[in-house]
């Protein structure tokens, strides 16, 4: 399977524990996304990384939200103190360079705050 | 405010006949339109897109039309089948990130 892959697919926590999701991407695409999606809504931009560089990140990325992507590969998104408010679908997607390339997604991690 | 916005949250299509999804846009700098379908507890799955220096882009069943002076893009879905049920994501790109719609609901009945 070569598509992009996250892991886990479901999390359910306690309020105010830390948790962290792995996402890897297609191995050719050098840029790589996290997006978020709640109930009702589309996906909604969080943060990209082109390589290891993290070249933008939106204001919905608060200070306890933090991403990396060591040497360019795999990437993890760590949420520290979750909130009720964190409960969503976190999507991981990647795509090649260029303006007008599509992204592809992965199945999403399924966080839940308790 | 929605950049993107897809005002239809559900369309019910019998089997055969051609399903449209419309999509309408605010923001003019938008250069790249994509079109996503997602069915329950699974990522969105890339279906089709059009680059803003085109009014067309066809792809078997699934065609995408884009009129820019309405900003307006609609999926045309022809002959509609009841695999085709799922949501359907409207996107679009000015920069790097995609801006999404909230989604259309597709159900085919068969």
């Amino acid at each position: 399977d070569t598509g992009v892959s996250q892991d886990p697919r479901h999390k359910i926590t306690k309020r105010g524990q830390n948790v962290t999701f792995r996402c890897d991407p297609i191995s050719e695409h050098n840029r790589l996304y996290w997006y978020r999606q709640t109930l009702g809504q589309g996906p909604e931009f969080l943060t990209y990384f082109q390589n290891e560089a993290q070249l933008e990140k939106s204001r919905l990325l608060s200070d306890r939200f933090s991403a990396e992507r060591p040497k360019g590969s795999f990437s993890t998104l760590e949420i520290q103190r979750t909130e009720q408010g964190d409960s969503a679908m976190y999507l991981c997607a990647s795509s090649f360079l260029g303006p007008n390339t599509e992204a592809f997604f992965g199945q999403g991690t399924r966080l839940t705050v308790v | 405010d929605q950049q993107v916005k897809q005002n239809s949250p559900s369309l019910s299509v019998q089997e055969g006949r051609i399903s449209i999804l419309n999509c309408d846009y605010t923001n003019s700098m938008f250069d790249y339109f994509l079109w996503y379908k997602k069915y329950p507890a699974e990522g969105p799955t890339f279906l089709i897109s059009i680059s803003s220096i085109k009014d067309k882009n066809e792809d078997g069943r699934f065609t995408v039309f884009l009129n820019k002076s309405a900003k307006h893009l609609s999926l045309h879905i022809v002959p509609s089948q009841p695999g085709d049920s799922a949501v359907y994501f409207c996107a679009a790109k000015a920069g790097t990130a995609l801006i999404f719609g909230k989604g259309t609901t597709l159900s085919v009945s068969s």
